[in-house]
């Protein structure tokens, strides 16, 4: 079945530093959609890309759809202490959406 | 204007033992998807119903059921619970079957 990869699994960082996850499906998506999940928290919708090679910022994030349509990355310029959660892509295909593996970001002050 | 909420927030049940969660979507959604969240995992499909009907199913087997209700809320049952099924099971509603998806707080599931 349709898988979603995501890496790195964790990553920590110093605040003011940037932070890339990357998110890889092993089927062509017809979308993908990026969500943040803050501890204790549920999954928040951030974004949603649909052509190929789209590319979307909101503030400091970078949400980027590859040409085949089958990876994507999220990309934060100088983090803060309020980006900690973790980031997962979900790829949309027919009717289904499928979830990364997810990509746990840590700001250290 | 509320959000996606379910009910119970959290629960404790025994080995072989049944559960119904419930979920009512955000206003204005008619499509709800079920997803189960094992503790640092992402969330895995469980199905999504839209118009009253099972649309898709993620590779659960059949002890998880659910049903859609004439006014878009929906249920999640799960039989002969096993110590594997707790999670958090996050029910999430959407405008449509393709559309963004607003997920509720979820309901802790312990099976002991």
């Amino acid at each position: 079945g349709q898988q979603v990869m995501q890496i790195p699994q964790y990553q920590h960082v110093q605040e003011g530093e940037d932070f890339t996850t990357y998110c890889n499906s092993s089927t062509t998506l017809s979308n993908i959609q990026w969500y943040k999940q803050r501890p204790g928290g549920h999954p928040v919708f951030l974004i949603q890309l649909v052509k190929s090679g789209e590319v979307k910022k909101q503030k400091r994030l970078t949400f980027q759809f590859g040409e085949a349509k089958k990876n994507s990355s999220l990309h934060i310029t100088a983090t803060q202490t309020t980006d900690v959660g973790t980031y997962f892509c979900a790829g949309g295909n027919t009717d289904k959406l499928i979830f990364g593996t997810g990509t746990r970001l840590q700001v250290f002050p | 204007d509320a959000g996606v909420t379910q009910s119970p927030t959290h629960l404790i049940k025994t080995r072989g033992q049944q559960v119904t969660l419930r979920c009512s979507p955000k206003s204005g959604h008619d499509t709800v998807s079920w997803y189960q969240q094992a503790l640092g995992q992402g969330p895995q499909f469980i199905f999504q119903y839209y118009e009253e009907e099972e649309r898709q199913r993620g590779n659960f087997p059949d002890r998880f059921s659910g049903h859609q209700f004439p006014n878009y809320s929906s249920e999640l049952n799960v039989n002969a619970l096993l110590l594997g099924d707790s999670a958090l099971y996050l029910c999430a509603s959407s405008r449509g079957p393709y559309a963004p998806l607003h997920f509720g707080n979820g309901t802790r599931l312990t099976v002991t």
